[in-house]
């Protein structure tokens, strides 16, 4: 039982690249999520995706999409980089819809953009 | 909106004394209130929730928090500091009359206990 697994740990970007943020749960939780960590402002929701097929703008989504391929797998995508999105990325999951659960955290992706 | 507020930075602690790590909320309905902890370069690990019931919530590793409605507070406590627990500590809230699960998170305190 792996958890919430994100690829790649560690990516640097120049300006103006794209990217994918890949995300995968094995624990069959219904909704997943989108986080940046930014020092001094905590961890700010960017979309998250209540269920399989359904996605929802945060707080932050500007300059992201995502993708909610399957059950499992929730992707971040960065069409043109910019260096205000220097940040870590964490995903995260929760089962239930009706019942309050905890979130279940990967262990983030480090991205450099320059 | 919901919101969390923790208000201090850093909190430094001597190894065996007790410790508190801050946090109040806002929310318009009722607060479903949690704490993490991240420990460097890794992902956050939940600790403890308080749903309803007992105002007294015990969680891992020997922490547990208690919370205030009338000082809209869920103060995180430990009685005895151990080295081991200096990380970061996030306190989170979601409000009852969220409507998809939405949860906001503090900025975060730095805990440190010296030994």
């Amino acid at each position: 039982n792996a958890g919430v697994t994100q690829t790649p740990k560690f990516q640097v970007l120049k300006t103006g690249q794209s990217m994918t943020l890949q995300c995968a749960q094995d624990m069959n939780h219904n909704s997943m999520y989108w986080y940046r960590q930014d020092p001094g402002m905590g961890l700010r929701l960017i979309y998250y995706s209540a269920s399989e097929g359904t996605t929802d703008k945060g707080e932050v989504p500007n300059g992201y999409n995502v993708s909610r391929l399957n059950k499992r797998e929730f992707s971040l995508r960065l069409e043109s980089a910019a260096p205000s999105q220097t940040s870590v990325y964490f995903c995260a999951s929760m089962s239930g819809v009706e019942v309050v659960n905890e979130q279940f955290f990967g262990p983030g992706t480090r991205l450099t953009v320059l | 909106a919901q919101s969390v507020a923790q208000p201090e930075d850093q909190v430094n602690v001597a190894e065996g004394n007790p410790l508190t790590v801050k946090c109040t909320y806002s929310v318009s309905g009722n607060p479903y209130l949690f704490w993490y902890v991240q420990y460097p370069n890794r992902g956050l690990q939940f600790l403890l929730k308080y749903i309803t019931g007992d105002n007294l919530v015990k969680g891992s590793y020997g922490f547990e928090a208690e919370f205030n409605k009338s000082q809209t507070s869920f103060h995180l406590k430990k009685p005895s500091a151990l080295v081991s627990d200096s990380a970061l500590y996030f306190c989170a809230v979601r409000d009852s009359k969220g409507g998809y699960q939405k949860v906001t998170f503090g900025i975060g305190t730095k805990l440190q206990v010296i030994p």
